[in-house]
């Protein structure tokens, strides 16, 4: 069974710290893509990658990063976490050109409560 | 600027019945269009598609329809089951990007 694997289901970090959101594919997909959920708001775009080393910014990229140095893991890095960057976020993953047809995959999701 | 809307934050209907969810978007450029289905503490899944040269694509119980000159959609569930209590998300397509709508909760009941 193919599968997007995200590193912790629910992390709670302090204001100010640098935080690693960690994503693993194992369907040898070229594009990845991070997003949030809120409340009312559905899923956001953060960033997206179509490629190793490759990042887009998507909707809402400020107070985020990314790292794609192997082509299946793909890191959101908050540089410097408020409050209001608690969230659920989301990795998916898609082959390239094929999103349309088969959707993405996407992971179970990270719970992060900045305190 | 929301491309995609879900104006019904919830629905509820009675095992059996029909439900039908809503979605209008605003970019004619999408080519593509998916359903997601969501659960609680876990990441959507993929329901069903339909291409914007197409106005109807079932599968099964599911069944979309697509007016592009209303730049409409709409999900066809039917019958309706307790086991499709979820979130749903119309998410449109474009260059390999999806954007997802707002939502809406449906509760199927006994």
């Amino acid at each position: 069974d193919v599968k997007v694997t995200q590193s912790s289901r629910y992390l709670v970090k302090r204001t100010g710290e640098k935080v690693f959101l960690e994503c693993v594919q194992d369907m040898d997909h070229e594009n990845m893509f991070w997003y949030r959920q809120d409340p009312g708001l559905g899923l956001r775009l953060i960033y997206f990658s179509y490629d190793v080393k490759m990042k887009e910014k998507g909707d809402i990229p400020e107070g985020y990063s990314v790292s794609r140095e192997k082509k299946e893991r793909f890191s959101l890095i908050l540089e410097s976490a408020s409050t209001n960057q608690t969230s659920m976020y989301l990795c998916a993953s898609s082959a390239l050109g094929q999103g349309a047809y088969y959707g993405y995959t996407f992971g179970s999701g990270t719970r992060l409560t900045v305190v | 600027d929301q491309q995609v809307k879900q104006n019904s934050p919830s629905l509820s209907v009675q095992e059996g019945r029909i439900s039908i969810l809503n979605c209008d978007y605003t970019n004619s450029m999408f080519d593509y269009f998916l359903w997601y289905k969501k659960y609680p503490a876990e990441g959507p899944t993929f329901l069903i598609s339909i291409s914007s040269i197409k106005d109807k694509n079932e599968d099964g119980r599911f069944t979309v329809f697509l007016n592009k000159s209303a730049k409409h959609l709409s999900l066809h569930i039917v019958p309706s089951q307790p086991g499709d209590s979820a979130v749903y998300f119309c998410a449109p397509i474009n260059t390999d990007k999806l954007i997802f709508g707002t939502g809406t909760r449906l509760q199927v009941f006994p």
